[in-house]
């Protein structure tokens, strides 16, 4: 157990929708991280939050958005959902700001999208 | 552009033997490795890293090489043991004007044959 978590653990909607994933770090975490990987896929960086702002940003869509509270949860909003976005989304946490520092992954969202 | 490559998707390895997983980077201004293991149904776990200012790092069963004039990486396991298992990701660091992330190759599948 990594300590993170995520919900929901899978989520199946359809084209055209809207859904948010959540993330909760291993307590003490400042950044937060979120991942997709798609079949066939290594891991695709979208996006870092440090301490309640953006950090850095990767391949993100401009359909998807984040953002971390002050409790440092975060969220993952999913809008105008496509078929290839279809993928299991992962969050990780580290202490760290920097993006080589050990990151902590949680255990995944397997979003389905039909 | 994928900036780094696992080119072996799987690897099959006798229980007891060396396993070696290679990794190729392209982006000279990566500065700190990583390697991380994926069991089905969880998340990534950390297994080691290297600095950019090392050739070698070890810790018990496993060995981390860097060869910067060739930016290859590469992770030895010996002995393998079954749990060794899992999918193996190599990561890579780099500071770029601020926007720090992390790259992540696309994965080895390493069985282990008892």
């Amino acid at each position: 157990d990594s300590g993170v978590t995520q919900t929901p653990k899978h989520l199946i909607t359809a084209t055209g929708q809207r859904v948010t994933l959540r993330c909760s770090p291993r307590s003490g975490d400042l950044s937060v991280y979120w991942y997709q990987q798609s079949l066939d896929q290594g891991l695709q960086f979208l996006i870092q939050y440090y301490n309640g702002e953006e950090r850095a940003k990767g391949n993100i869509l401009e359909r998807f958005s984040a953002q971390q509270f002050p409790d440092l949860h975060s969220e993952l909003n999913l809008s105008s959902l496509e078929l290839g976005d279809s993928a299991l989304y992962f969050c990780a946490s580290s202490v760290g700001s920097r993006g080589g520092d050990t990151q902590y992954f949680g255990p995944g969202t397997r979003l389905t999208v039909l | 552009d994928q900036q780094v490559k696992q080119n072996s998707p799987s690897l099959s390895v006798q229980e007891g033997r060396i396993s070696i997983l290679n990794c190729d980077y392209t982006n000279s201004m990566f500065d700190y490795f990583l390697w991380y293991k994926k069991y089905p149904a969880e998340g990534p776990t950390f297994l080691i890293s290297i600095s950019s200012i090392k050739d070698k790092n070890e810790d018990g069963r496993f060995t981390v090489f860097l060869n910067k004039s060739a930016k290859h990486l590469s992770l030895h396991i010996v002995p393998s043991q079954p749990g060794d298992s899992a999918v193996y990701f190599c990561a890579a660091s780099v500071i770029s004007f601020g926007n720090e992330k992390l790259t992540f190759g696309t994965g080895t599948r390493l069985t282990i044959i008892p």
